[in-house]
């Protein structure tokens, strides 16, 4: 079983819809958690930081994080074709290993 | 700012060959610097990280190495590709010094690697 599990998609949306990604993980040591965006052909570019249970809002989109159930969530509102890309979740123990573990990414596609 | 620059952006390489990849940063001074692979469809894995000059923790073993030879420039080496090695290589940082978990780390651009 993989530590952190990730749907790939792809996810295909009209545009103004509402988009929630999604990501599981089996290590209760993960303390803080990351989204980045990736377009294709590009570097990671960081999205969302939080590192405590509940909801942290920044313009259109939400990350939300369960620790009790090991779930972590990002909402897109009001989706635009630009937000095509592929979403990928990381995380990482407040002590240990300096590596994020990432998800494999979710694929979202925006229809204009 | 910080700035981090890959090159080149993408290489196209015969198996056997050697392999250097260069990786800078700029506006910061004695980052956490990091080399992942991701390949197709997957998510990034840890080849290296260090935390200072000449101080390299490898995650993986594997055909490639790592140095740090100044304060902002990490270069990924190899002395002979595999077909094994192909794939995209990030580097990234995060702010050095910082106790536990609060290192976000920031992505370079890439290099897409392809053996041949």
């Amino acid at each position: 079983q993989k530590e952190v599990e990730q749907d790939p998609g792809p996810l295909s949306v009209p545009e103004g819809a509402i988009v929630s990604l999604n990501c599981t993980y089996s290590n209760s040591a993960f303390q803080y958690f990351m989204w980045y965006r990736q377009y294709s052909r590009k570097g990671p570019e960081l999205l969302m930081y939080t590192y405590s249970s509940g909801n942290k809002e920044d313009g259109r989109f939400t990350a939300q994080v369960d620790k009790s159930s090991k779930y972590i969530s990002l909402f897109i509102r009001d989706s635009q074709p630009s937000d095509s890309a592929t979403y990928l979740c990381a995380m990482r123990s407040y002590t240990g290993r300096r590596a994020l573990t990432f998800g494999s990414g979710t694929r979202l596609q925006v229809q204009p | 700012s910080q700035t981090i620059h890959q090159w080149p952006a993408t290489l196209v390489q015969p198996v056997g060959s050697p392999l250097s990849l260069e990786c800078t940063v700029e506006g910061t001074s004695n980052p956490n610097l990091y080399w992942y692979r991701q390949a197709a469809g997957r998510g990034l894995q840890l080849l290296f990280y260090s935390v200072g000059i000449g101080q390299i923790s490898s995650e993986v073993p594997q055909n490639l190495s790592a140095s740090r030879p100044q304060d902002r420039q990490f270069i990924l080496s190899s002395k002979k590709l595999l077909l094994s090695d192909s794939g995209f290589y990030l580097c990234a940082w995060s702010i050095g010094g910082l106790a536990g978990g609060q290192e976000t780390q920031y992505f370079g651009p890439g290099t897409r690697l392809l053996v041949l």
